[in-house]
């Protein structure tokens, strides 16, 4: 069955960075585009980020925008998250998805998330 | 960026009744050119991840019970669930991807047992 294990999570300084990583497995992931979701403690979910499953197109919300990269290596069944000039306002928990592989946009399955703390 | 707005907040329904939410968007999500709606609906169980309910406005994802439906078209949609049981307590969003490069949900409408 379909796995996506996110990692990479922690607790960083406001200016910082941290790299999130989503293990894939259970399904052929170089077939399906993929999606980072967070949601802040207590809040509702916010679209992040999205990947092709080529890697060939990318989107961003604004607010990751020049600051957030997504990255993909398909010969790891790896999808990741670069997140720099990190801010309070970023402290989530980020979830990894696999979106349809009819319909990118959608996100079909999710991980249980790993927890970001922007803080002093 | 299109918003989206669901109503109520929270509702208390008793089991076995009608649950109603209401997700409406800022501009039109219907693309004309296929008349599909470009809606979806999630659920997230407290401390689970959200799931996928719903795509197309009306489309049930494989394995989601019947008593889910999604309805509506253009900027008005419904998410009903028809016979409420106690595992559909949840917060329940809406999710526009009309916008190809900016997809946004609405805030949430919890639900709960009356």
């Amino acid at each position: 069955q379909v796995q996506l294990v996110e990692s990479g999570g922690g607790v960083v300084q406001p200016g910082g960075s941290l790299r999130l990583s989503c293990a894939a497995s259970g399904f052929t992931f170089s077939n399906y585009a993929m999606h980072w979701v967070r949601q802040a403690p207590g809040e509702g979910l916010e679209w992040v980020a999205f990947i092709q499953k080529d890697g060939s197109t990318k989107y961003y919300a604004d607010s990751a925008k020049g600051r957030f990269t997504i990255s993909r290596d398909n010969s790891k069944n790896s999808l990741y998250l670069q997140m720099n000039s990190l801010r309070v306002e970023d402290t989530a928990l980020y979830y990894c998805a696999k979106a349809r592989i009819d319909l990118g946009a959608v996100a079909a399955n999710w991980g249980q998330g790993t927890l970001v703390t922007v803080s002093s | 960026d299109i918003v989206m707005t669901q109503s109520p907040d929270s509702l208390a329904v008793s089991l076995g009744e009608r649950a109603t939410i209401n997700c409406k968007s800022s501009q039109s999500v219907l693309y004309s050119s296929n008349n599909k709606n470009y809606l979806a609906w999630y659920q997230q169980r407290p401390g689970q991840p959200p799931k996928l309910l719903i795509y197309w406005a009306s489309t049930r994802e494989s394995g989601v019970p019947d008593r889910f439906s999604g309805s509506g078209s253009g900027t008005d949609f419904t998410l009903t669930i028809s016979s409420l049981q106690a595992e559909d307590v949840a917060v329940y969003y809406c999710q526009q991807y009309y916008d190809t490069s900016t997809w946004t949900f609405g805030q949430g409408t919890k639900v709960e047992v009356k």
